[in-house]
């Protein structure tokens, strides 16, 4: 079964603050792929990355950074020097590897708030 | 840029009645999603679709609730006796080649309320 584990139900920095958000996942699958969205209080879900379980290394995209760790199963999410547009709930999110369809796993979320 | 379109934005109905929330997925994409989000809880799957019929579908897929894809652009669901805890925000999104081996994009939702 697939699971994922998103511990923070709500986390609040200061402006320009490094915040990182934790991810936990569970699959017995050895090849998945993990995923990171946002929703902003717009509603809409908003993708922001996608990572095959074979590579490990980290990602870094503008203030966004992202740090898997298969040995841990975890897959955290880190943003640098936080602004108030980076406010929104944050899924954590798991699919199997596998031809046709799959589907998503999401985690419970994360509610990120950043005070100017 | 290409993205997910819905319609309505929000729909109010009453308990009992038939709806059908409708979606445009990106037009050359060939998976297509229904997840939805009871508010303030996590996004769940519905259902996949792909080559005209039912790839996967959860447990909340249950009879009341079918999915069609009636022209070349539009993907729509139908919930056929609404209840109460149908209320909900309604994801639509596509993917060209399934979700994991590419992302999926969602559109911005659908805000149904059952009442």
């Amino acid at each position: 079964a697939q699971k994922v584990t998103q511990a923070q139900t709500e986390i609040s920095v200061v402006e320009k603050e490094d915040v990182t958000l934790d991810c936990v996942y569970e699959t017995r699958d050895t090849t998945y792929y993990l995923f990171w969205y946002k929703q902003p209080p717009s509603g809409e879900l908003v993708f922001l990355i996608r990572r095959n379980s074979f590579d490990e290394q980290n990602e870094i995209s503008g203030r966004y950074s992202w740090n898997f760790q298969k040995s841990t199963s975890s897959f955290n999410f880190t943003i640098t020097a936080s602004q108030v547009v980076d406010s929104a709930v944050y899924f954590c999110a798991l699919s199997r590897h596998q031809t046709g369809a799959n589907n998503l796993f999401f985690g419970t979320g994360t509610r990120l708030t950043v005070i100017p | 840029e290409p993205e997910v379109t819905q319609t309505p934005s929000h729909q109010v109905t009453q308990m009992g009645q038939e709806v059908i929330l409708r979606c445009v997925p990106i037009s050359n994409h060939l998976y297509f999603y229904w997840y939805r989000q009871i508010l303030g809880q996590k996004v769940e799957f519905l259902v996949s679709f792909y080559n005209n019929e039912i790839s996967e579908k959860s447990e909340i897929f249950d009879d009341q609730f079918s999915v069609e894809r009636p022209d070349g652009s539009n993907f729509t669901l139908k919930i056929r006796s609404t209840k109460l805890e149908d209320s909900a925000m309604y994801f639509c999104a596509s993917s060209d080649k399934g979700v994991g081996r590419t992302e999926a994009f969602f559109g911005q939702g659908t805000r149904l309320t059952v009442v």
